[in-house]
């Protein structure tokens, strides 16, 4: 069974910076394409960032590009989004999905950021 | 920019059939984009209902289909049922690794 769980998020000051991670398990984790998708509260899902299975290949969405990084360890079987510079509009459950025929498929259960002061 | 458009809101009665839709801005959709389509309730995170077009996800009921309709992609649901009342989202492949959702829609059995 896929399962993915996501990690990290938490609450921090805007300008400041978090790493969240995703655990894979029940896949072989190194042969898929992997996303982050968020969610801010009330609105609707926006897809950030996706990563090809060795990791040379990255893309993010125009709003997060120069500020998010993503990044993965096949040897770890996990994902990760180093978020930089955060702003109030960051403030959002944060997903990792897998990929399967160009479409987040399997999806984890989320973790929240909130930027405040 | 390229802006993924669905309607904001819609109703059903129970048993009735509804179809939901998944447009461009600019241009028409077609199966090159890879339309999915998600079901989410409040609190929950998104479940895949459809992916390519047309192809059910794993424990989808057949109630649920996909498809191209004109110039966009479309959910049908067919026997709609309370536990339908959710939101829904379809999304869309840009190419070059890029995929853009669209806005949403509330959907409401009554």
């Amino acid at each position: 069974e896929v399962q993915l769980v996501e990690s990290g998020g938490g609450l921090v000051k805007p300008g400041g910076s978090l790493r969240l991670s995703c655990a894979a398990s029940g896949f072989i984790f190194k042969t898929y394409v992997m996303n982050w998708v968020r969610q801010a509260p009330g609105k609707g899902l926006e897809w950030v960032s996706c990563i090809g299975g060795s990791g040379t290949n990255t893309h993010y969405a125009d709003s997060v590009k120069g500020r998010f990084t993503i990044s993965r360890d096949n040897t770890k079987d996990s994902l990760y989004l180093q978020i930089n510079s955060l702003r109030a509009e960051d403030t959002a459950v944060y997903y990792c999905a897998r990929d399967l025929a160009r479409t987040p498929l399997n999806w984890g259960q989320g973790t929240l950021v909130t930027v405040s002061s | 920019q390229t802006v993924v458009t669905q309607e904001p809101s819609f109703s059903v009665s129970p048993g009735g059939t509804v179809t939901l839709t998944c447009g461009l801005n600019s241009g028409s959709v077609s199966t090159d984009y890879y339309p999915s389509w998600y079901q989410q309730t409040p609190g929950q995170p998104p479940r895949t209902l459809i992916y390519s077009t047309s192809t059910r996800s794993s424990g989808v009921p057949d109630r649920f289909s996909g498809s191209i309709l004109g110039n966009k992609a479309a959910l049908t649901i067919t026997g709609a049922q309370a536990d339908d009342e959710s939101d829904y989202y379809c999304i869309l492949y840009m190419g070059g690794g890029i995929w853009v959702f669209g806005g949403g829609t509330k959907l409401t059995v009554l």
